[in-house]
Parts: C-alpha cells; structure tokens; sequence
C-alpha cells in the first residue's frame, strides 16, 4: 500500500523560497505537486519522471522547480519569489498515468498525500 | 474562475440520486480527454473516486458512476448516503493551458 507524505516550513515570508519534500514508500513513474486555496481550488502545479524530467504549470511563470531522489524515495518542490497567493494546502500525489487509443497522454491521481499548510507571511 | 465549471452545490436526502455536472470545451473535455472526478471528505485530501470517464477504482461503491458526452461529463451519485457528504471535483487536460485542470469543485449536502 503506497503511502506519501509532504514534510516542510508551515511559514514562509514573501519574497523568499517554498521547499516542500514528499517521501513515498514505494516507486512509479510519475509524481505531482497540487495545491488548494480557499480562493482557488485545486491547482496543479507540475510533475516529475523518475528520469528527472518534468513539467509544469505555466501559470506559475517559472517559479517551481521539481526535483526527484530516487534512492531515497523522495521528491521536492521549490516555489521562488511566494507571496501570499501561495498560501495553500499543498499535496504530492502518485500520477495514474496512460494512454488512450488515440494516443493522447492521460493523466489522474490515484494516491495522495495528507496535505500540508504553507502560511505566506511576514 | 476554472476552465472546468461545475456547480457549486448540490443536494439530497438519503436515498435519492444526484448528478454533477462538469462543463468543459474543445480544448479539454471536447478534444479527448478523459475526466477523473474526486471526492474529498472535510479535512481530508482528495481521493479518486471514477478515473477514464466511467472506472471505479476498487473500493469504490457502484452508488458512483460517470459519463462523458461532448464537452462535458457527470458524476451520479445514487443511494445518497449521510457519509457522502463532501466536496466532488472534476478533472482533466487542457491542450492550451498545457496542463491539468480541475474544476471548482461542488459541496454535495445530504438533507
């Protein structure tokens, strides 16, 4: 049974940098970062590949950076320049990922991490 | 405001059927794209509950199901329960976000 869990600063003040980490207890292939407000709902804000590759919410405006360490079972996010729009729950969730006969990419999330808050304030 | 539109609210008493609605457009649900919708019970994280339009992933009672036509999809919740009480979200693809969306989520209330 896979489990996840985000661990990280509750507070962070504006301007500076939002580092999450999210440990799993066993491997995939695709791992996400999505976070929820009051004001605006769930917002995913990118993935990563075991490979290192990764993708990402353009709406951030190249603020994230994700990165993966395979052998310790862990990935991370790092959030630039925050501010108190990016006050939020923040979850990491395994990425349920196929494709259809099409062959367009699908995507969905099948296990989620428990949340954690991140205050933006001074 | 999300590109998915759902509404805010919906409700029932025990027993009775729901839908939900998911609106979408040609660059999301209209061009391909599966929904997954997911419920999120108070103070919880979200958990799927129909993956691919209309799968239930175990563990999930058959009371759920889904559908897609077009540029839209639903949820049908039937046999309401008081424990299906939460927060349901729709989710999906856009091909010009470049990106997955969800959609604003709607509070299910069991009278």
């Amino acid at each position: 049974h896979v489990q996840l869990q985000e661990s990280g600063p509750g507070l962070v003040k504006p301007s500076q940098t939002l580092s999450l980490t999210c440990t799993v207890s066993s491997g995939s292939d695709y791992w996400n970062w999505i976070r929820q407000s009051a004001g605006k709902g769930l917002e995913w804000i990118g993935r990563i590949y075991t490979s290192g590759a990764a993708n990402y919410n353009p709406s951030l405006q190249s603020r994230g950076t994700i990165s993966i360490d395979t052998s310790k079972n862990q990935f991370s996010l790092k959030l630039i320049s925050v501010t108190a729009a990016d006050t939020a729950v923040y979850y990491c969730a395994r990425e349920l990922h196929y494709y259809d006969d099409s062959g367009y990419e699908m995507i969905a999330f099948d296990m989620w991490g428990q949340g954690t808050t991140v205050t933006v304030s001074s | 405001q999300s590109v998915l539109t759902q509404p805010p609210s919906v409700s029932g008493a025990p027993g009775q059927r729901v839908t939900i609605s998911c609106a979408g457009s040609n660059s999301n649900i209209g061009a391909g794209y599966d929904v997954h919708w997911y419920q999120q019970l108070p103070g919880t994280a979200p958990k799927l509950l129909i993956y691919a339009n209309t799968n239930r992933p175990s563990g999930v009672p058959d009371r759920f199901s889904g559908s897609k036509s077009g540029t839209s999809a639903s949820l049908a919740i039937t046999g309401l329960h008081t424990e299906d009480e939460a927060d349901y979200f729709c989710q999906s693809y856009d091909i010009n976000l470049y990106g997955v969306l969800f959609g604003g989520g709607t509070k299910l209330t069991v009278l």
